[in-house]
């Protein structure tokens, strides 16, 4: 199975600053990768899949990059609606599908 | 549009069977999959297991012994069913899809939260 090692699992930034969440894959999953935000009581929500492609709707603050086995997500200009989990998922290899630990982002 | 919606009961006793349906619309359940995806209370995601659009199942080998997932097409409804439950079964228990050769989750229900609990 691959292990997907995600950080930090908390981050605090001011509005306005840039934040960059990492997730390491425990073998080469070929930008098979998705990132997901999550706010208190909601369903998670697709923010990029392929590593790097912007979901429909998802603002351009949100953006994707990485290969191999090491990938990050960047939010530029930090708004309050970011407040959030944000968690990582590899599709490359299944079963199982498998997400990080998550990172619960907050502001300062 | 496409919707998915989790049901099923809010409190399972210990050692017995969860079963839970999500109910689709706005897509074909024999050109997508359907997953189930469950969250402890504050903790993180894990998959359980799908569906694909063939009909066959993979499941986390975590929860195989478990676990079981089917279908019903005509009423576009997709089933779980855990037996064995304990205490650290607790969770929000979501469906979602994806697309064939796209196994990403775009599409989620609103979750049902499972408690484990005599």
């Amino acid at each position: 199975d691959i292990q997907m090692t995600q950080s930090p699992a908390s981050l605090s930034a001011s509005l306005g600053e840039t934040v960059t969440i990492e997730c390491r894959a425990s073998e080469d999953i070929y930008n098979g990768l998705a990132w997901y935000q999550q706010k208190p009581g909601k369903s998670p929500q697709l923010l990029i899949y392929n590593a790097n492609s912007l979901h429909t709707g998802v603002p351009s603050r949100f953006s994707g990059s990485g290969s191999g086995t090491q990938y990050s997500l960047k939010i530029n200009s930090l708004q309050s609606e970011d407040v959030a989990s944000y968690f990582c998922q590899q599709y490359y290899d299944y079963p199982p599908l498998t997400f990080g630990s998550g990172t619960k982002l907050e502001i300062k | 549009q496409v919707q998915l919606k989790e049901s099923g009961p809010g409190l399972v006793q210990p050692s017995q069977t969860l079963s839970l349906t999500c109910t689709v619309s706005g897509f074909s359940l024999t050109s997508n999959s359907v997953h189930w995806v469950r969250q402890p209370p504050g903790k993180g995601l894990e998959w359980m297991g799908g569906i694909w659009g063939d009909g066959s199942t993979d499941y986390n080998s975590a929860l195989k012994s478990r676990l079981s997932i089917s279908r019903d097409t005509s009423k576009s409804q997709v089933f779980l069913k855990m037996n064995s439950l304990q205490t650290d079964d607790t969770a929000i228990y979501f469906c979602t899809r994806s697309r064939t050769g796209r196994n990403w989750f775009a599409y989620w229900g609103q979750g049902t939260l499972v408690t484990v609990s005599s």
